[in-house]
């Protein structure tokens, strides 16, 4: 079992749309979440830091719960620039970063 | 600021060649790390730096190596290539442990072995 789980997708929705990715991690030990946005042929770039109260960031919304060891994301309103495959990630303790394989998302007009 | 810097973008080897990935970063970071990132896998962590002069294994090091040069420059080494390490290989940075702080990513080097 990977230690980072998420549904690989391709998740296909319309324009304005309101999609939710979900991404389970299997280490209790885990401290610290993030999701990570890759465009195609490009760097991963940290799209927002999950927090176990939960955070928004203008369309986006990320939950943490600790209990049942998953993470979501929340995009509201989909535009087409939000395109892209969102990558989930778990840091252990010290360096051990693991991120999941990825959701592709395909935005369309 | 050109962030962290990745050279070379392509490069297609036979088996058994070797080569170095060049990785630098001009942030002042403390930490660097080499990923590689396969089709269904995510980007696993080959090897780490958490500061200058020390490097650890990650999670998938063997058939590698690496040379923390100094600060800024980080440096991934394959000895006898392989069709298995065909991949796309990515540098990061960040402040401080990862635990702490956003990793900053090069634009990647991939890699071809025949």
């Amino acid at each position: 079992r990977k230690e980072v789980e998420q549904d690989p997708g391709p998740f296909n929705v319309p324009e304005g749309a309101t999609v939710a990715f979900n991404c389970t991690y299997s280490n209790s030990a885990s401290q610290s979440f993030f999701w990570y946005r890759q465009d195609c042929r490009k760097e991963p770039k940290l799209l927002m830091s999950v927090y176990s109260s939960g955070n928004e960031d203008g369309r986006f919304t990320a939950q943490l719960n600790r209990a049942s060891q998953y993470i979501s994301l929340l995009i509201r309103d989909s535009k087409l620039s939000d395109s892209a495959t969102y990558l989930c990630v778990a840091l252990g303790v010290g360096f051990k970063t693991i991120f999941g394989a990825g959701t592709r998302l395909f935005v369309k007009a | 600021n050109a962030g962290v810097t990745q050279t070379p973008k392509f490069q297609v080897l036979k088996t058994g060649q070797s080569m170095t990935l060049q990785c630098a970063q001009d942030m002042n970071h403390n930490s660097m790390y080499w990923y590689r990132q396969d089709p269904g896998m995510g980007l696993r962590l080959i090897y780490y730096s958490a500061s200058e002069g020390t490097t650890d294994k990650g999670e998938v090091p063997n058939g590698y190596n690496v040379s923390r040069l100094n600060k800024r420059e980080f440096s991934l080494r394959l000895e006898s290539a392989a069709p298995s390490q065909t991949s796309v290989y990515f540098c990061a940075s960040s402040e401080l442990g990862t635990s702490v702080s956003e990793q900053f990513f090069g634009p990647g080097t991939r890699l071809t072995v025949l």
